[in-house]
């Protein structure tokens, strides 16, 4: 099956710790995102990737970090140094490698809900 | 920078009424899409529109661009309990894309 899985869809982490949000896709796609949202809110941009390699930072960059080793995967880490982490975060990917979406789809994983304790 | 302001946030509506939500833009677009979204769930694409003033349809959804590229709208005819959900645009302005706020829907059976 093609699709983009995140992995855990649950995760919750005390004040002060790093915690890491896997993301993985196998459609081939070059660009892949990490959005935010929060209850009865749009979603927000963090970073996005058009390429293995490279990434940008998006509109709320503060406080995360992430990298693209592989095609497949766009791992985002979630600091210490982010103020107020509780939040659904979703993970996406298209076709295009040209600006933060260009005109091509976004395919979006099942997300996952962090919670700070 | 890019201001995008989605009307209504909000919407509850009777079973096999008709529901519109906006999207303005204050600059001009290349294309807008719209996703989405149902309760628990992710953002699905639902389409994409690209010319001026163009009019799309999906059953009981019909879709429309501005004939000046700077909004959009989304209109569904009598609905049902499955359209619950938020409905997002994602306009893009040829330099980035941007996610609207949403309206969430509810229907009331």
């Amino acid at each position: 099956d093609g699709g983009i899985t995140q992995s855990p869809k649950y995760l919750f982490r005390k004040e002060g710790q790093n915690v890491t949000l896997s993301c993985e896709q196998n459609l081939n796609h070059d660009a892949m995102y990490w959005y935010r949202q929060d209850p009865g809110q749009g979603l927000r941009l963090i970073y996005y990737s058009q390429i293995v390699n490279d990434f940008q930072k998006g509109d709320i960059a503060e406080g995360y970090s992430v990298s693209r080793e592989k095609k497949e995967s766009f791992p985002l880490t979630v600091t210490s140094a982010q103020k107020n982490p509780t939040a659904f975060y979703l993970c996406a990917s298209s076709f295009t490698s040209g600006g933060a979406g260009g005109t091509d789809t976004q395919y979006f994983g099942p997300g996952t809900r962090l919670t700070v304790l | 920078g890019q201001q995008v302001m989605q009307i209504p946030q909000y919407q509850h509506v009777q079973e096999g009424e008709d529901f519109t939500t906006y999207c303005n833009s204050s600059t001009t677009l290349s294309n807008i899409q719209w996703y989405k979204q149902r309760p628990g769930g992710h953002p699905v694409f639902l389409i994409q529109l690209v010319k001026s003033g163009e009019v799309k349809k999906q059953k009981r959804l019909t879709f429309q661009f501005g004939e000046a590229k700077k909004n959009s709208s989304l209109h569904i005819t009598a609905t049902q309990t499955t359209d619950v959900g938020t409905y997002f645009c994602a306009p893009n302005t040829g330099n980035q894309f941007y996610f609207g706020t949403g309206t969430s829907l509810t229907v009331i059976p």
